[in-house]
């Protein structure tokens, strides 16, 4: 069974750094492109980043460059994403996925707030 | 980055037929965009329904398609259940960043 488990969401204050985890496990993750979405309260979806397979291209959506890095241990089954000089308007549920197989996890909160 | 625009809202009788759209402010959308599309439902994770334009997932319902249509990306619904009562969102792959559509609310009634 594919599962996607994030980790490391939670209350930060603006400014602050947060680094999200996501394990994977069921497929050959170190085969795949695998992307973070985030989702603000009651907004829609936007995408965030994505690195391909061995990690050596990476995109980011404009908001995020500079501030955020995504990352992958192929050896561990695990993605990142590392989140600094974080901004209120970065407060969302952030998903990691594979989204053309269609492996989602069920999100990890992070609230920006002093 | 480019903005990719979605019917903010559209309502589908039962048993009937409806089409969402997916536009993109860099002109036409075409296979290279490899558009997918996305069901979430309130309080859960989204889930893919179409990627690729047209391509369907095991656990996507027959009753959904993908296409290309007047130059945008298009999910079409044929045979409304209320279980599709839901927001769809398409996403558009670029070279480099990829973009969501704002999302349709869809609404069957």
């Amino acid at each position: 069974e594919v599962q996607l488990v994030e980790s490391g969401g939670g209350l930060v204050q603006p400014g602050g750094s947060l680094r999200l985890s996501c394990a994977a496990s069921g497929f050959t993750f170190s085969s795949y492109w695998m992307t973070w979405v985030r989702q603000a309260p009651g907004k829609g979806l936007e995408w965030v980043a994505i690195i391909n397979p061995d990690g050596s291209e990476k995109y980011y959506v404009d908001s995020v460059k500079g501030r955020f890095t995504i990352s992958r241990d192929n050896a561990k089954n695990s993605l990142y994403l590392q989140m600094n000089s974080l901004r209120a308007e970065d407060t969302a549920v952030y998903y990691c996925a594979q989204v053309r197989s269609g492996y989602w996890g069920q999100g990890t909160l992070v609230t920006v707030s002093s | 980055q480019a903005v990719v625009t979605q019917e903010p809202s559209l309502t589908v009788s039962p048993g009937g037929t409806v089409t969402l759209t997916c536009g993109s402010s860099t002109g036409a959308v075409t296979s290279g965009h490899y558009p997918f599309w996305f069901q979430q439902k309130p309080g859960q994770a989204p889930r893919t329904l179409i990627y690729d334009t047209n391509n369907k997932h095991s656990w996507t319902p027959a009753r959904f398609s993908g296409s290309l249509l007047g130059g945008k990306a298009a999910l079409t619904l044929s045979g409304a259940q209320p279980e599709d009562e839901a927001e769809y969102y398409c996403l558009l792959a670029y070279s480099g960043p990829w973009v969501f559509g704002g999302g349709t609310k869809l609404t069957v009634l």
